[in-house]
């Protein structure tokens, strides 16, 4: 059964980083049939993709976000993790970690139980 | 970015109550329309991918059609454990994107 668990500080202060960790088990993040991706979704509002990354450490970043945000990959722990830049008080949001399939179409099947950011001075 | 919209925004039905939730994609996505389902305070789970095809485990009380821009979710008999928010996301284009949910409640 595959499991992802994000983990990280629930608070960060406003221009500061926000790093998160999602530990995976269950299947290995050495795959190249899934994008392991960050998704999150502000109080109250709709769910955004943050970005991806593919076994081989390529990176996909939402476009909105990509100067601030770095995704990286350590496979000998079976986690990745997410970086984000200069933040502001709308970057408070629940952070999901999840798995994509990658086929002739693709989705997101896997999903962690998400961890809220709170940015807040 | 492909714009996702949903309709209605909410509902209330009862249990055994048919349900039909609405997405629409601001430009041609194919077949390329999953469906979540999430529970307050949990993560989102895949429900239907590509259109129409049932995720492994989901009960087949859910069903999923459309192409091109319009595509629809149906409920075919309201269960208890229904009660949640319906989210469908494209992924035809980068960035993948959802739209902003249907809340499912109780009458």
């Amino acid at each position: 059964q595959v499991q992802l668990q994000e983990s990280g500080p629930g608070l960060v202060k406003p221009s500061e980083t926000l790093s998160l960790t999602c530990t995976v088990s269950g299947t290995s993040i050495n795959s190249t049939s899934y994008h392991w991706v960050w998704i999150r979704q502000p109080p109250g509002k709709g769910l955004e993709w943050i970005g991806s990354i593919y076994y081989s450490g390529i990176t996909y970043y939402n476009a909105s976000l990509k100067s601030r945000v770095a995704i990286s990959a350590e496979t000998s722990k079976n986690q990745f993790s997410l970086r984000l830049s200069s933040v502001t008080v709308a970057d408070t949001a629940v952070y999901s970690c999840a798995r994509r399939f990658l086929g002739s179409s693709s989705w997101f099947d896997s999903w962690g139980q998400g961890t809220l950011v709170t940015v807040s001075s | 970015d492909i714009q996702m919209t949903q309709s209605p925004s909410s509902l209330s039905a009862s249990v055994g109550d048919r349900v039909t939730i609405t997405c629409r994609a601001s430009q041609n996505i194919n077949i390329y329309l999953n469906w979540y389902q999430q529970e307050p305070g949990k993560a989102p789970k895949l429900l239907i991918y590509a259109a129409s095809n049932l995720h492994s485990g989901d009960p087949s009380r859910f069903s999923g059609s459309g192409s091109g821009t319009d595509f629809t979710l149906t409920i075919s008999s309201l269960q208890p454990e229904d009660f949640a928010t319906y989210y469908c996301q494209q992924s035809h284009s980068t960035p993948p994107t959802f739209g902003p949910g249907t809340k499912v409640e109780i009458k």
